[in-house]
């Protein structure tokens, strides 16, 4: 089955880049994602990629695939307090039913 | 704000209460899922419905019970639950490369 691992937690300081990694099993997948979870909220689409692309950007968010070794990561820029959330890798192929998998999510906690 | 809406936001019962959780999404997606999320436990998906039609139930115990009317509504029947079963129950529509969650609704089981 598929497996999408992230590290638990990462702390940074203000104005420091973030970098959270996840790792996949799949190479079969299609898209890959990054979602935002903030305190008592549901998920939100912060950014996603193909399975032909190796880079997005989008401001201060920046996507790297890595196919070859299934590693996927997303660099903050100049992180800032209101980033501190929780962060889910995910993934899905075309043909499985529009079937999502999620990793663990990563703590992200910034310090003034 | 991404245009699926849940009900209620929090929900406190009983183990021997009926409820409900309602799902709405405007969207025009085609298939809705619901997650449960625990504490420090990864996300895990209940249910899928595409077009209406379920075509996945992880496993989930029988005193979850989903329906999905149409296409853009979505609900899961509580009955008998257990304390174990307080989580947020996520609902999330999607299209293909896409998928967008509600806020959640926060279930605590007394």
């Amino acid at each position: 089955g598929e497996d999408v691992e992230q590290s638990l937690f990462l702390s940074v300081r203000e104005g420091d880049s973030s970098v959270i990694n996840c790792t996949y099993t799949d190479s079969s997948s299609t898209y890959l994602y990054w979602y935002k979870q903030e305190p008592g909220a549901g998920l939100q689409l912060l950014t996603y990629i193909f399975s032909n692309m190796d880079m997005k950007q989008d401001q201060r968010l920046t996507v790297l695939l890595n196919k070859k070794d299934k590693h996927l990561s997303l660099r903050i820029a100049d992180t800032q307090t209101g980033d501190s959330a929780i962060y889910f890798c995910a993934e899905s192929k075309r043909n499985t039913g529009n079937q999502f998998y999620f990793g663990t999510g990563t703590s992200l906690t910034v310090i003034p | 704000e991404t245009g699926v809406t849940q009900t209620p936001r929090h929900l406190v019962m009983g183990m021997t209460n009926k409820k409900s959780l309602k799902c709405e999404q405007h969207l025009g997606h085609n298939a809705m899922y619901w997650y449960k999320q625990s504490a420090k436990k990864p996300l895990e998906l209940m249910f899928v419905y595409n077009f209406k039609e379920q075509t996945e139930n992880n496993s989930v115990p029988s005193r979850f019970s989903p329906e999905c009317p149409n296409s853009s509504h979505l609900f899961l029947h509580l009955h008998t639950l257990q304390p174990e079963d307080s989580a947020l129950y996520l609902c999330a529509s999607s299209r293909t490369g896409q998928q967008f969650f509600g806020p959640g609704t926060r279930l605590t089981v007394l």
